[in-house]
């Protein structure tokens, strides 16, 4: 089993700010990981896959890097919107989740 | 437009049975592979498990191995989760999502889920 981890669990922010949230995998994955936001009740939804390329409408101020172990989601301006849960997922081989990161208004 | 429409919530007692369904439309169903992942109150997305509905390959995340059965429908592009006795534990929001895809030309086995069903409220209680 691949195991995901994120990292901050919880992290609080400002409209405006830019934020970064990490997550690591226990072996190589390359690139064969997405992000997802959900929003309290809803479903989630894919906002980055391959670890970079970003899923049709989704707003360029979120931004996806890395390979192989560490991957990070950066939003370079927070928009109310954005408060939400965000998840990572390898799909190397079968699915894992992280455990997602809260992103809370300061 | 690709959509996924799933069964309604479901309150049902320890013991009992379930079948929960997720329906496939706008896209070749028997193509692509169906997910189904779990989202217990409050907290985070869990794989269960999935199917390809063109041949019923079905692969389990083990901690749900002998837990829940999945399986797929290709005549009514259908795919379903079903537990034999639930219990309490099973309390939880369920999504399908669609996946990977295989044809004759070419095969992307793993891939992000994209797009996912609305999700099944399943309640236990007694």
């Amino acid at each position: 089993d691949i195991q995901m981890t994120q990292s901050p669990s919880t992290l609080s922010a400002s409209v405006g700010d830019r934020v970064t949230i990490t997550c690591r995998a226990s072996q190589s994955i390359s690139s064969w990981l997405a992000w997802y936001q959900q929003k309290p009740g809803k479903v989630p939804k894919v906002l980055i896959y391959d670890a970079s390329t970003l899923e049709s409408g989704v707003p360029s101020r979120f931004s996806g890097s890395g390979s192989g172990t560490e991957f990070t989601l950066t939003i370079s301006s927070l928009r109310p919107d954005d408060f939400a849960t965000y998840y990572c997922q390898q799909y190397k081989s079968f699915y894992t989740f992280g455990q997602g990161t809260k992103l809370e208004i300061k | 437009e690709v959509q996924l429409v799933q069964s309604g919530a479901e309150v049902k007692k320890p013991g009992e049975s379930l079948r929960i369904s997720c329906q496939g439309s706008g896209y070749s169903f028997t193509n692509y592979w169906i997910a189904w992942v779990r989202q217990m109150p409050g907290k985070g997305l869990e794989w269960m498990g999935i199917i390809f509905p063109g041949d019923s390959a079905t692969y389990y995340r083990p901690s749900f191995q002998g837990q829940v059965s999945i399986s797929a429908d290709k005549s009514t592009s259908t795919a379903y989760l079903q537990w034999t006795s639930l219990k309490a534990s099973d309390t939880a929001t369920y999504y399908c999502a669609r996946s990977g895809y295989c044809t004759r030309i070419n095969c992307v086995t793993y891939s992000r889920f994209d797009p996912w069903g609305q999700g099944t409220l399943v309640t236990v209680s007694s």
